[in-house]
């Protein structure tokens, strides 16, 4: 089946602390992957996507086939970083495929 | 700046009612999406369309329907309203496959 997993829910980190938001796909060809976030009030937008390999407000998120993983990476996270973050991808249907989503607080 | 609006913020109705959510792009956009947005169960497609009068069917179609008469616009159908469709209702379009989706606001329906 093809499949998003976000396993942790909620991700509590201080403010300057590294970040890992992780994502696991199960797909046996090469999806296209995204990361969305929602910000509290906000409409759900696009934070990043693979294939562009940008950094954008400071995360990355590297395709590693191997591990089937896009995990989303910030080196020091800042307290507007604090938001609902979906990894979603892209497979031979039209339509993407969101995961679970997962809350990141990060505290003062 | 792409704008995608829904008719509602916030809907209540009854067990049973038929409920209409209208979603609105001005972008040109071929492909529009329903979502729905429940916590620990993430986004979950209920139906796209990718042109004019085309529609497929998404992971949990049941108990919905959709029609896409207009380019623009992109409706959601509940043909008799339940308690667990009570969610928050996403609509999101896209110019072509695989480009980035917009979102709409989200409208928030409750079932009594």
């Amino acid at each position: 089946a093809q499949r998003v997993t976000q396993p942790e829910k909620l991700l509590s980190v201080f403010k300057g602390a590294p970040v890992e938001l992780k994502c696991n796909y199960s797909y046996s060809g090469s999806p296209e992957l995204f990361w969305y976030v929602q910000y509290s009030r906000q409409r759900l937008q696009l934070l990043l996507r693979h294939i562009s390999r940008e950094s954008i407000k400071g995360f990355t998120a590297d395709l590693n086939k191997g591990e089937t993983s896009f995990h989303l990476k910030k080196p020091f996270a800042q307290e507007e970083d604090s938001a609902m973050y979906y990894c979603a991808f892209l497979t031979g249907r039209r339509a993407l495929t969101f995961g679970s989503g997962t809350r990141l607080q990060v505290q003062p | 700046d792409v704008k995608v609006t829904q008719s509602s913020r916030y809907l209540v109705k009854r067990t049973g009612e038929k409920v209409f959510l209208e979603c609105v792009q001005d972008m040109d956009h071929e492909n529009m999406f329903w979502y729905r947005q429940d916590p620990g169960l993430g986004l979950r497609l209920i139906y796209f369309s990718y042109d004019v009068k085309m529609k497929e069917k998404g992971d949990i179609p049941e108990g919905y329907s959709v029609s896409r008469e207009k380019k623009e616009r992109f409706s959601l159908i509940l043909e008799s309203a339940s308690t667990n469709q009570t969610s928050m209702y996403l609509c999101a379009s896209s110019f072509r496959e695989g480009d980035e989706q917009f979102f709409g606001p989200g409208t928030r329906l409750t079932v009594l």
